[in-house]
């Protein structure tokens, strides 16, 4: 199966910073690759997919790029409620495999 | 709009069954593949079964192949999941979820919690 790796697990960031998460896949995803926000207590929330094409509703200060293997999440200047859980996820191959999250937290 | 609405879950003993449904509308039900997607407490996302738009054809993670299985009734808009055997290990969150533009994941419900326990 397709092992997705991201980092930081952690990143801490003040309001108003931007932030960069980045995913490593074990093999070439064909832009296939998508992001999600978690919030606590909340279900997943589908951010980013096709590596780069923002879904519906998703402001515009988030924003997905990369290719192959290497894919990276960019916030820019972070608002209270960007403060959450962002996976990775791959949709290229079966099965469907996520990675383990990287949190941001308020500094 | 699209909604997902999942029942079902519950403590249940080891070795025991379980059914989840998933009520769905604001789309037509019988376009889209859809999923099951778990969560451990504390832990990260697992996906565990898919089915096809007209039931035909369906996969699943290794983790649950032959314990589990996932069917759909397109005339009722609604996605089931059959679970079997059960471990302390399929304690979670499950998840329902539409397909979006792409593969994605795009569209998901509040979920359902599953406790097996003694």
């Amino acid at each position: 199966e397709v092992v997705m790796t991201q980092s930081p697990a952690t990143l801490s960031v003040s309001p108003g910073d931007g932030a960069t998460l980045s995913c490593r896949a074990s093999q070439s995803l064909n832009s296939n690759l998508a992001w999600y926000q978690q919030r606590p207590g909340q279900a997943p929330r589908l951010l980013i997919y096709g590596t780069s094409t923002r879904a519906t509703g998703i402001p515009a200060r988030f924003s997905g790029s990369g290719s192959g293997t290497e894919f990276t999440l960019t916030i820019s200047s972070l608002q209270s409620e960007d403060f959450a859980v962002y996976y990775c996820q791959q949709y290229n191959n079966w099965p469907r495999t996520f990675g383990l999250g990287t949190k941001v937290e308020i500094k | 709009q699209v909604q997902l609405v999942e029942s079902g879950g519950g403590v249940v003993q080891p070795g025991k069954s379980l059914r989840l449904s998933c009520a769905t509308s604001g789309f037509t039900f019988n376009l889209y593949a859809m999923h099951w997607v778990r969560q451990s407490p504390g832990k990260g996302l697992e996906w565990v079964t898919v089915i096809s738009f007209n039931g035909n054809d369906k996969f699943y993670a290794d983790s649950v192949k032959g314990r589990f299985t996932i069917s759909r009734d397109n005339s009722k808009n609604t996605l089931f999941l059959h679970m079997n055997r059960l471990r302390a290990e399929d304690t979670a969150i499950y998840y329902c979820v539409r397909v979006g533009v792409e593969e994605e994941f795009g569209y998901w419900g509040q979920g359902t919690l599953v406790t097996v326990s003694s």
